[in-house]
């Protein structure tokens, strides 16, 4: 069964504390991962989309990378408005890229000044 | 960038009242579109995919007569909750993605900004 699992739930740093958010993922090949920002009450904003073992994306103070079996999300000197629940998604190889992709439960990051 | 935009943002309804969600996308055409549901401090539980010109696919234990979705333009996707009882309140979000410029892949998919519903 496909399955994303991120770790840890929830992080507090304190503002300049660089960190990592973990994504694993079990699929039966991968057609993309994303990763997603969520702020409370609002839809996920699209951060980056990865799609083979190796790549790298980078914006701002956030870095995304990925291997055969998870991504991680670098946060370098984090500021408070880094403060979010980041999420990440993966797209099985078995479906075409419009269909679906599997949500993972998200980790809440807090920056504290 | 892709914009896809829902309506309204917030709506509160009396139990067994019905509720229309719109989606729309903005900038670009949208021949398939997601419906989610969201628990507070909870990640997003797909509830079934909305296709242009033909019938939803739902995903399993999502009850079709309860959420109806209809797709009837390249722009637009509705959900409308029937009948509606506290236990539908909830955050939903609508989702679609944009391959008309070849930079689709690059993008992922689009959010809208979520509709809250309380259903009292």
């Amino acid at each position: 069964e496909d399955q994303v699992t991120q770790s840890p739930e929830a992080l507090r740093l304190q503002e300049g504390e660089s960190s990592s958010l973990n994504c694993s993922y079990t699929v039966s090949g991968l057609r993309g991962l994303f990763w997603y920002r969520q702020d409370p009450g609002k839809g996920p904003e699209f951060l980056f989309t990865l799609y083979s073992a190796g790549e790298e994306k980078e914006k701002e103070r956030l870095k995304a990378t990925l291997t055969k079996k998870e991504s991680f999300l670098h946060i370098t000197a984090p500021k408070p408005e880094d403060s979010a629940t980041y999420l990440c998604a993966v797209q099985p190889l078995k479906y075409s890229s419009a269909s679906k992709i599997i949500f993972g439960s998200g980790t809440r990051l807090s920056i504290r000044p | 960038g892709a914009v896809v935009s829902q309506h309204p943002s917030w709506v509160i309804c009396k139990s067994g009242t019905s509720v229309k969600i719109e989606c729309r996308s903005l900038d670009f055409q949208a021949t398939t579109m997601f419906w989610y549901r969201q628990f507070p401090k909870q990640s997003l539980m797909l509830m079934a995919t909305s296709n242009e010109g033909s019938k939803a696919t739902y995903e399993q234990g999502v009850e079709k007569d309860k959420f109806l979705i209809n797709h009837a333009s390249l722009t637009l996707s509705t959900l409308t909750v029937t009948s509606a009882h506290p236990e539908d309140s909830s955050f939903y979000i609508c989702s679609a993605r944009d391959f008309s410029t070849g930079t689709g892949d690059h993008y992922g998919y689009t959010f809208g900004s979520g509709t809250r519903l309380t259903v009292v």
